[in-house]
């Protein structure tokens, strides 16, 4: 009955290589995010979509490209890994207008 | 632009002691407001809300916040802690009309001694 899962938990990966990061809701929610903290727990939203329609793009770079092909998930696809990409990401989703729920992160480590 | 400020980057309380975590916000208008805890290698759990209305609201744990127009502050406070509180905690406010937005504080650590 887990609200809002990721996958993979934890993904080890070398720089210049591209990951996936898979997100799915079942609450029935409008609205996905997808956050990032950096080792100094810091959070900061990285896209938002609603409806399947992306509508929060912060300045991330081109290499982050997310993908809802269903209101219940929003993947995060990562191309050229970069060390400063190492980070613990978290999906999150929420209605329309109303608190977030969130996974339960997705620690990156690039070597 | 909305932000949000704790203060306090680490407090330790005893065991039983009660405790309050600062928070302060900025925004045009009166946001919704969130706090969230996180314990080690784990997600974000709501602890409480206030969208509007009452401005003591009750939360999960035995938690509760006081929303304070006034100050733009949002404090979480509870009683008596418990050894098991011990996390790290997240003020967060979103902006009315700013596509659900959440913006976080740094985070407050609290370690609580027993």
């Amino acid at each position: 009955d887990t609200a809002v899962s990721q996958t993979p938990k934890y993904l080890v990966t070398q720089m210049g290589n591209d990951k996936s990061i898979k997100c799915e809701q079942n609450l029935g929610h409008d609205t996905m995010y997808w956050y990032k903290q950096d080792s100094k727990k810091f959070l900061k939203i990285m896209f938002s979509y609603n409806n399947k329609e992306l509508i929060i793009n912060e300045t991330v770079p081109n290499r982050f490209s997310p993908k809802s092909p269903d209101k219940a998930h929003l993947n995060l696809h990562i191309n050229s890994l970069e060390l400063g990409d190492s980070a613990v990401y978290f999906c999150a989703s929420s209605p329309s207008e109303g608190e977030q729920y969130f996974g339960p992160g997705t620690r990156l480590t690039v070597t | 632009a909305q932000s949000v400020t704790q203060p306090d980057i680490h407090i330790t309380v005893s065991e039983g002691a009660s405790l309050e975590l600062r928070c302060n916000y900025s925004y045009g208008a009166t946001p919704y407001l969130f706090w969230y805890v996180q314990s080690p290698g784990q997600g974000l759990q709501l602890l409480l809300k206030y969208f509007s209305g009452d401005t003591l609201v009750q939360g999960i744990k035995g938690f509760e916040a006081e929303f304070k127009r006034s100050q733009s502050s949002f404090n979480l406070r509870k009683p008596s802690v418990h050894w098991s509180d011990a996390a790290e905690y997240f003020c967060a406010v979103v902006g009315i009309g700013t596509a659900s937005k959440l913006t976080f504080g740094t985070g407050t650590r609290l370690q609580v001694t027993l």
